[in-house]
């Protein structure tokens, strides 16, 4: 069936650093690629998506690219803040079923 | 901004109650969905609702669960004798409005619930 493997956390990193949240997926098919970000004490709030392969996903700095050669979405910002701290996870969905494949979440966290 | 909604934000209960989870949807969306994610682990889906009707569900979604949508904007999950290991959050979802496409889920803020 379909999985998602995300890199182990947490994550920490100071304010300014370049971050890289590794997500590859298995999927038959032409999955929807997803993140989603879960702030302390909140749901989960959808980050941004690509829906094709080389699309290129973005939304508050962050981005990630739809890579179908190796199976991949990695989320990356260029310069990370404080409140950037949450727990970010990887998703897909295709093969006809809208109900989302979530990976195990990755927690970040940004020190000043 | 549209958003999803659930009520309460915390639930206390005892072991061998039943709980009713409440949802308000985003109003233009057809498709609604449950999961739950149990403290450190995973988000699970539950199950999902179109046309009232169960659409899918999970193993987990057993004969203790049930969801119903009973007037137009609220959708509700039953847990009939509730377990210690239902402890949990448990998100609400829902997609297919009339801008996005039913790939794209919108999450509540969540419930989270206790059993003691």
């Amino acid at each position: 069936g379909d999985s998602v493997t995300q890199m182990e956390g947490p994550v920490t990193l100071s304010e300014e650093a370049f971050l890289t949240i590794n997500c590859t997926y298995t999927a038959t098919g032409y999955p929807s690629l997803f993140w989603y970000v879960q702030y302390p004490g909140e749901g989960l709030q959808l980050l941004l998506k690509a829906t094709k392969a080389d699309d290129k996903g973005s939304n508050k700095g962050f981005e990630a690219t739809y890579r179908k050669e190796t199976t991949s979405f990695h989320l990356e910002k260029g310069s990370v803040q404080v409140s950037d701290s949450a727990v970010y996870f990887c998703a897909l969905s295709g093969g006809g079923s809208y109900i989302p494949t979530f990976g195990r979440g990755t927690s970040l966290i940004v020190h000043p | 901004e549209p958003e999803v909604t659930q009520t309460p934000s915390h639930q206390v209960t005892q072991m061998g109650q039943e709980v009713i989870l409440r949802c308000v949807p985003i109003s233009n969306h057809l498709y609604f969905y449950w999961y739950r994610q149990i403290l450190g682990q995973k988000v699970e889906f539950l199950v999902s609702f179109y046309n009232n009707e169960i659409s899918e569900k999970s193993e987990i979604f057993d004969d203790q669960f049930s969801v119903e949508r009973p007037d137009g904007s609220n959708f509700t999950l039953k847990i009939r004798s509730t377990k210690l290991e239902d402890s949990a959050m448990y998100f609400c979802a829902s997609s297919g409005g009339l801008a996005g496409g039913t790939d794209t889920q919108y999450f509540g803020p969540g419930t989270r619930l206790t059993v003691l």
